[in-house]
């Protein structure tokens, strides 16, 4: 069965400094994977998704996330942190066999002027 | 294009009581999923519904349960509240030949006392 894990529950880091969030996946086929943003009493917002093509995938705000099949990783970065991108954000499979999505636990991303 | 819309956004509820929850998905989704999100749990699976058929469910009590409209609009019920069922309920849609991919509402957050 599909699973990710998101390593580091909070991360924090200085305004324009690398923001990097990580997310390793399970998957027994070629999977579908996604990153999610949720703001404070929203709900949640696509970032970006690989669905097979390539493998550098760039999302709205300037994010963007490389798919890594020989480490089962798909890790989002910004290389200039901003104020505005503190939010928690959710990576997320989709299981081929119920095209349902199946999300990490979130990683809250704190942003310090 | 209108988002997906939940309604209400916030409501207060007492143990025992119930409560039904409404979701109109974006215009040509025919799919709709409803999760819960808490602090302690993150977001789970409730169910799935296509075309007025419930095609993934959850592992959720019986307390739990919804429905789906032939204008694809959903509802979700939950009977006999308990406090843990205190949460944000937030629903997607998906599009045709989708590949996995939510569209989420804002969410209804519940508080049961």
């Amino acid at each position: 069965a599909q699973s990710v894990t998101q390593l580091g529950s909070h991360v924090s880091v200085s305004e324009g400094a690398l923001v990097l969030l990580r997310c390793n996946y399970s998957s027994s086929v070629p999977p579908y994977l996604f990153w999610y943003v949720q703001y404070p009493n929203q709900g949640l917002q696509l970032l970006l998704k690989y669905t097979s093509a390539a493998t550098l995938v760039k999302g709205i705000n300037g994010f963007e996330a490389e798919f890594k099949k020989s480490e089962t990783s798909f890790h989002l970065t910004k290389p200039s942190a901003h104020m505005s991108d503190a939010a928690e954000y959710f990576c997320a499979v989709s299981d081929r066999n119920t095209d349902k999505l199946i999300f990490g636990t979130g990683t809250r991303l704190q942003v310090f002027p | 294009k209108a988002g997906v819309t939940q309604t209400p956004r916030y409501l207060i509820k007492t143990r025992g009581q119930q409560v039904t929850l409404s979701c109109s998905p974006i215009s040509g989704h025919r799919s709709v999923s409803w999760y819960q999100q808490t602090p302690g749990q993150g977001l789970q699976f409730l169910f799935e519904y296509f075309s007025e058929t419930q095609r993934n469910k959850g592992n959720f009590p019986g307390r739990f349960s919804g429905r789906q409209f032939s204008n694809s609009r959903s509802e979700m019920n939950v009977s006999t509240l308990e406090l843990g069922d205190s949460a944000l309920y937030l629903c997607a849609s998906s599009p045709p030949a989708s590949t996995g991919e939510l569209f989420f509402g804002e969410g209804s957050r519940l508080t049961v006392l």
